[in-house]
């Protein structure tokens, strides 16, 4: 069955250190995203791509950064690590615009 | 922000008992999701409406979209105990974009 995997599901690091959260899907979909969710702020939208070599920016983009190389994978950057960024990350795709999204289970990130 | 909200914040009934959760959200859009999450997992998809839709129907889900109060309202009948977890209504303004509200807390009592 087609699915969607993040990596780790947990990671603790240090402020000021590089980090990268995996994900990759083999439902071939075009879209994926990157959301982080905190309590009180719900889900909000990180970074998005629309295929292989295109990637935006979503409403809290400061701090991340994200590559799409093939069609699989959109791992996301954390460039230098800050206490603020410590929040579960989820990984979507979608097949094509405003088609329901499938959610990985999380990578939940601790930066001390 | 485009973000949605929900309402209430959390919810508990009794197993068999019916729930409704709301959404209201800012902007016009082109469809409006739910999704249920159970603790430590993503989000799961359960149910889309067009924005021409007005009441849409699925299993014992009824979601209902009232445009011109940009608000939506999601049923679950007969409640269950494995139907408690969270549930969030996800708006579109843009093309694949999704935002995505604060989310309702239900809690199904055996």
């Amino acid at each position: 069955d087609a699915e969607i995997t993040q990596s780790p599901r947990h990671k603790i690091t240090e402020t000021g250190r590089q980090v990268t959260l995996a994900c990759h899907q083999t439902w071939n979909h075009n879209n994926m995203f990157w959301y982080r969710q905190d309590l009180g702020h719900g889900l909000r939208l990180i970074h998005y791509s629309y295929g292989v070599q295109d990637t935006n920016k979503g409403e809290v983009s400061d701090g991340y950064s994200v590559s799409r190389s093939n069609t699989e994978d959109l791992p996301l950057t954390l460039e230098s690590a800050a206490s603020s960024q410590t929040s579960v990350y989820f990984c979507a795709s979608s097949v094509k615009d405003n088609s329901p999204l499938h959610f990985g289970n999380g990578t939940r990130l601790t930066v001390t | 922000s485009q973000q949605g909200e929900e309402d209430p914040q959390a919810l508990s009934i009794q197993e068999g008992e019916n729930a409704t959760m709301n959404c209201s959200y800012k902007t016009s859009i082109n469809n409006l999701q739910w999704y249920r999450q159970n603790s430590g997992r993503g989000l799961v998809h359960l149910i889309l409406i067009r924005s021409n839709e007005r009441e849409k129907h699925s299993g014992r889900l009824r979601v209902t979209l009232d445009t011109s109060k940009k608000s939506s309202s999601l049923l679950i009948t007969a409640s269950r105990a494995a139907d408690t977890a969270s549930y969030f209504c996800a708006t579109d303004a843009l093309a694949a974009q999704f935002y995505f509200g604060t989310g309702t807390s239900l809690t199904v009592i055996p």
